[in-house]
Formats: C-alpha cells, sequence, structure tokens
C-alpha cells in the first residue's frame, strides 16, 4: 500500500522557467515531509523540508508548498537550471511517535532542457 | 566530514545464497536506517537501529535482518536470496531518535542482483 505517491514518472521543462513537482499522500498521521533528489549511482540528497504546522518552505530557488486539507504537496524550483536534472523523490514520516522512517515515493525523473 | 559508506557497491549472488551487506555512518551518528529501493516499489523502509537496538521494522520478510555494532556500524543479512530481492540497498544515518526530526543522510547504496 503505497502512502506517498508521485503520479507523474517524469517532467520536462526549458532551462528558466518553473518546474512543479506533485506529491500526494494517504496518511494523515504524516507530520514532517521531504524532498530528496537522487543522481545514479548515488544515494539520495535532502533538498527541503516542511513540517506539517506550516504551509509553505522555501530555500533559494526551491519551495515546498503543503496542502494538508488535500494531503497534497508540491516542489517549485525557480529558475530551473540544467543542472537540476535529476530524480526527485518526495518523502514523509511519522515524526511525533518518534519512529522517523520515511515512506518514499516512486519518484519523478525532472529533464531541464537547456 | 566523511559521508555515510556502504561496502560492497556492487554484488551478485545466485537464488538461495545469503548475503551481508555494511554500513557506517557519519562519524558521530548514532541510528542508521536501511531501504530497498526497486523500480516497482521504489524506496522502502527495512528498519532502523539505535544503540544496537533495533527500534523500528517495515514490512519485510524474516529473511531480512540486520544488526548494529557499539561503533554504531550497522550489517544487514539476506537469507534464502529471491530473485525479487534484486534491488538497490540504500543506508542512511542520523545523530539521533527521538521525537524531533533529525535528517537523514544517504550512502551510494549496494547493487545486489540475484541470478
Amino acid at each position: 500500500d503505497q502512502q506517498v505517491k508521485q503520479n507523474s514518472p517524469s517532467l520536462s521543462v526549458q532551462e528558466g522557467r518553473i518546474s512543479i513537482l506533485n506529491c500526494d499522500y494517504t496518511n494523515s498521521m504524516f507530520d514532517y515531509f521531504l524532498w530528496y533528489k537522487k543522481y545514479p549511482a548515488e544515494g539520495p540528497t535532502f533538498l527541503i523540508s516542511i513540517s506539517s504546522i506550516k504551509d509553505k518552505n522555501e530555500d533559494g530557488r526551491f519551495t515546498v508548498f503543503l496542502n494538508k486539507s488535500a494531503k497534497h504537496l508540491s516542489l517549485h524550483i525557480v529558475p530551473s537550471q540544467p543542472g537540476d536534472s535529476a530524480v526527485y523523490f518526495c518523502a514523509a514520516s511519522v515524526v511525533q511517535t518518534g519512529a522517523n522512517n520515511l515512506f518514499f515515493g516512486t519518484g519523478t525523473r525532472l529533464t531541464v532542457i537547456p | 566530514k566523511a559521508g555515510v559508506t556502504q561496502t560492497p557497491r556492487y554484488l551478485i549472488k545466485t537464488r538461495g545464497q545469503q548475503v551481508t551487506l555494511s554500513c557506517s555512518p557519519i562519524s558521530g551518528h548514532r541510528s542508521v536506517s536501511w531501504y530497498q529501493q526497486t523500480p516497482g516499489q521504489g524506496l522502502q523502509f527495512l528498519f532502523e537501529y539505535f544503540s544496537e537496538t533495533q527500534r523500528n521494522k517495515g514490512n519485510f520478510p524474516g529473511r531480512f535482518s540486520g544488526r548494529q555494532f557499539s561503533n554504531s556500524r550497522s550489517e544487514m543479512n539476506v537469507s534464502t536470496l529471491e530473485l525479487g530481492d534484486s534491488a538497490l540497498y540504500l543506508c542512511a544515518s542520523r545523530l539521533t531518535g527521538g521525537f524531533s526530526y533529525n535528517e537523514q543522510f544517504f550512502g551510494p547504496g549496494t547493487r545486489l542482483t540475484v541470478l
């Protein structure tokens, strides 16, 4: 049972434009959400996170939006750069139980076209 | 500071064999988690060890086991390998457990192929 879903396996965007990656979740207990970036033959690298008490978190070109009522998370990258081309995973965790293990989506491959 | 290291990076085994994978966390990190990545299922949590004790376990059969040593290094073992165990096995370390999130840092993974 996939509790975190990324319904778009791939996304292509022109350099300089906005990339929007989406993620949906089903477990209302999730209280911490993250985005990871992954290159081939490397482990995922943490990008940005958001606690469930917030609806937006920004870090440079990256902004994560959380809509708890819709159980929806999105990552905005503005402006997109060719170096952003990678697979992006969203992940969620139930921190309040102390578990901290991450539930991952299946990933979206972003290609930024120069 | 050195990152999370995993050995070996690549492994080929045959069905029915067993395999042991190793993970050295970032210095000072006491928690080690293991994840399995497959094309169909994505990244799935296997288990987490903290202070040599398994404190959380995902939904995997008992053929998957692990342990953690006093220096926080961890090993995971898969017995009686099946073709479906072919995957990238990722280890992640974090500073501690507890009720506030602390970031997990991932290693490069061990690519296991079962023939």
